[in-house]
């Protein structure tokens, strides 16, 4: 079974601050989800990467399928993106334990 | 309908209940996940349908926990005899495709609380 580690567990962020979220893996995969889950239990996904380098608007994930390493960033970081950030591999979803990220105004 | 629908939102069980959780998938979508989540963990997964077939189960914790998907729409899980290690949030995934290659929808999940 694929091992997903991602660091930090706690972030805490001013408003405007770039944050990057980091995921890795231990076997190797196709693809790779980045997903975020507000208070209450909602799941979003984000991305989904296999290669590269994907952005949508203040969010960019980036993986590197050598190291097993991807990671998460946000650009100008607003308190709106507080939430828990997950990463998460293989068909199955095997989840890391999320990241809590905090952005205070 | 419009996103993955499940029901209850909240259910409060004594120990020894049988509970049924029922996820109404994304129209069309072939692929349906369960997962797990206890509080302050990660989602763990439980088991995959695709269409009405049961391809992987291995998550499932023990054998009071079963699922089905008997026309490749709704699927239900069911947990009988439910102990307090029970409680935690369900959450059910579809993706349109098979394995999820394209990634996934997923509910607002059931908050399970054994009591």
């Amino acid at each position: 079974k694929n091992e997903v580690e991602q660091s930090p567990q706690n972030l805490t962020a001013q408003e405007g601050e770039f944050i990057t979220i980091n995921c890795s893996y231990s076997v190797g995969i196709s693809a790779l989800h980045w997903l975020q889950q507000h208070p209450g239990g909602g799941i979003v996904s984000l991305f989904m990467l296999s290669s590269g380098k994907k952005k949508h608007g203040r969010l960019i994930a980036t993986i590197n399928i050598q190291e097993k390493h991807s990671s998460l960033h946000i650009t100008a970081s607003h308190p709106r993106d507080s939430a828990v950030y997950i990463c998460a591999v293989s068909y199955e979803l095997v989840f890391g334990k999320g990241t809590k990220l905090t952005v205070n105004p | 309908g419009a996103g993955v629908s499940q029901s209850p939102r909240y259910k409060v069980a004594k120990r020894g209940q049988d509970v049924a959780l029922r996820c109404d998938p994304i129209s069309g979508h072939v692929s349906l996940f369960w997962y797990q989540q206890a509080l302050g963990q990660g989602p763990e997964f439980l088991t995959y349908f695709q269409n009405e077939a049961q391809l992987d189960k291995s998550g499932l914790p023990s054998d009071r926990f079963f699922a089905e998907r008997p026309e490749g729409s709704v699927s239900t899980l069911k947990i009988q005899r439910t102990q307090q290690e029970d409680s935690a949030v369900y959450l059910c995934a579809s993706s349109l495709v098979g394995q999820g290659t394209n990634g996934y929808t997923f509910g607002s999940g059931t908050r399970l609380t054994v009591v």
